[in-house]
């Protein structure tokens, strides 16, 4: 089944306690993001990539990081957390360089942090 | 500036009747057009898309309209179910196009039996 897979679904940690947040597609798909999605603010993008070893900051970066690897693999770093990131993370991913490939979401990521 | 918004937060509907949700985008660049359903528990799940060169684009059970003079998106859901009621985002991305999707802030669909 083609699928965004990301884990773990639930997470609660503690200020400054680093944590990744792993993102896989089995659909060969050349671009991926993450969003946080947060009430009345909607689905904000934090970072996105085109393509393997290419990744470029979105619209709420800070606090962040991303790498790409593998083709794969999307996992979304944070180094340090803070309350502040508390929120609602999707991975997503699509097929790169085609204005009308719609974006495939994973079922989200729900992170507290203390 | 960007910005994709909708017009009503929360859509009650009877079962059995057509829903129409609405979306205005301010992107004149704009030139694709994506509608999302998101369940509770769940990530947003593509329905229909519509690219700027079209009006009218029809589903399963949904049809996408696309007036670009008003710049006004609508999703028609023909004969909703009980299956139907969630959240609806609309979606944009602009013709230099980084992949980044522009979404509203959705409107919740409530299907009465």
């Amino acid at each position: 089944e083609a699928q965004v897979t990301q884990n773990p679904r639930y997470l609660i940690t503690v200020t400054g306690k680093k944590l990744t947040v792993t993102c896989s597609q089995n659909m060969n798909h050349e671009y991926m993001s993450w969003y946080r999605q947060d009430p009345g603010l909607g689905l904000r993008q934090i970072y996105y990539s085109m393509n393997v070893e290419v990744t470029d900051k979105g619209d709420v970066p800070e606090g962040y990081k991303v790498s790409r690897k593998e083709k794969r693999n999307f996992p979304l770093i944070l180094e340090s957390p803070s309350p502040n990131q508390t929120s609602l993370y999707f991975c997503a991913s699509s097929l790169a360089n085609r204005v009308t490939s719609p974006l495939h979401f994973g079922n989200g990521t729900r992170l507290t942090v203390t | 500036g960007e910005s994709v918004g909708l017009h009503l937060p929360t859509l009650s509907v009877q079962e059995g009747d057509n829903s129409i949700i609405n979306c205005a985008y301010s992107n004149s660049a704009s030139d694709y057009f994506i509608w999302y359903k998101q369940e509770s528990g769940k990530g947003p799940q593509f329905i229909i898309d519509i690219r700027s060169n079209m009006d009218k684009r029809q589903g399963q059970r949904v049809t996408v309209l696309l007036n670009k003079t008003v710049k006004h998106l609508s999703l028609q859901i023909a004969a909703t179910q009980p299956g139907d009621s969630a959240v609806y985002f609309c979606a944009e991305r602009a013709r230099n196009n980084t992949g980044k999707l522009i979404f509203g802030q959705g409107t919740t669909l409530q299907v009465k039996p």
